[in-house]
């Protein structure tokens, strides 16, 4: 069974600090990886996806993630945080050869300080 | 534009009172999902579908009910709602029977409260 763990559910940064949410995953399969953002009131927008190419991976608005195998992690940065970055924030992790189901995180919602 | 259209947006009703929540999609995408928010829980898969006529149960799927008559619709239907249903639902969809690693698109979701 694969599973997805975001460590922190809540997140605290000073507008222009850096940004780190962490998740690790398990799977027995080779799996697909994707953050996703979701501002209130708002369905979930696609930050960034991981399919077995580059392990450093660019998304949107400046965050990107580094898939790492030996520490199942996935764990998404921004250098420089900005207001509008205040969201809930999710890990994804989709098992192709599992029918691709799709597994969530219990996200981490990010509060941005002026 | 490329969207998921879920309706209500908004809905507070009572037990046993059956409703259904309409999600339809633009893109011409097989896959459609449909998920529960919960605070702590994430999102927890109800339904899904990888084309017409073609649909599965997924994590949570008790006391809901999908169709997939059309490609770009897929209602979730609650035919006697109970307190325990009230949550925030999210429709998806992505393409490919399957996925792969497509992103799935998401609704601006359905906020419910069965009293």
């Amino acid at each position: 069974a694969q599973s997805v763990t975001q460590l922190d559910s809540h997140v605290s940064v000073s507008e222009g600090t850096p940004v780190l949410l962490r998740c690790n995953y398990s799977s027995s399969y080779s799996p697909s990886l994707f953050w996703y953002v979701q501002h209130p009131n708002k369905g979930l927008q696609l930050l960034l996806k991981y399919t077995s190419a580059a392990t450093l991976v660019k998304g949107i608005n400046g965050f990107e993630a580094e898939f790492k195998k030996s520490e199942t992690s996935f764990h998404l940065t921004k250098p420089s945080a900005h207001m509008s970055d205040a969201a809930e924030y999710f890990c994804v992790v989709r098992i192709p050869a599992a029918g691709n189901k799709l597994t969530f995180g219990g996200g981490t919602r990010v509060l941005v300080k002026p | 534009e490329a969207q998921v259209t879920q309706n209500p947006r908004y809905l507070i009703t009572v037990t046993g009172k059956k409703l259904t929540v309409t999600c339809s999609q633009n893109m011409n995408h097989e896959y459609m999902s449909w998920y529960r928010q919960d605070p702590g829980l994430g999102l927890r898969q109800i339904y899904y579908s990888m084309n017409v006529e073609v649909t599965d149960k997924g994590d949570v799927p008790e006391g809901y009910k999908v169709s997939r008559k059309e490609k770009r619709n897929f209602p979730l239907i609650l035919e006697s709602p109970s307190p325990n249903q009230t949550s925030l639902y999210f429709c998806a969809s992505s393409l490919g029977a399957t996925g792969g690693g497509q992103p799935q698109h998401f609704g601006d979701g359905t906020r419910l409260s069965i009293l």
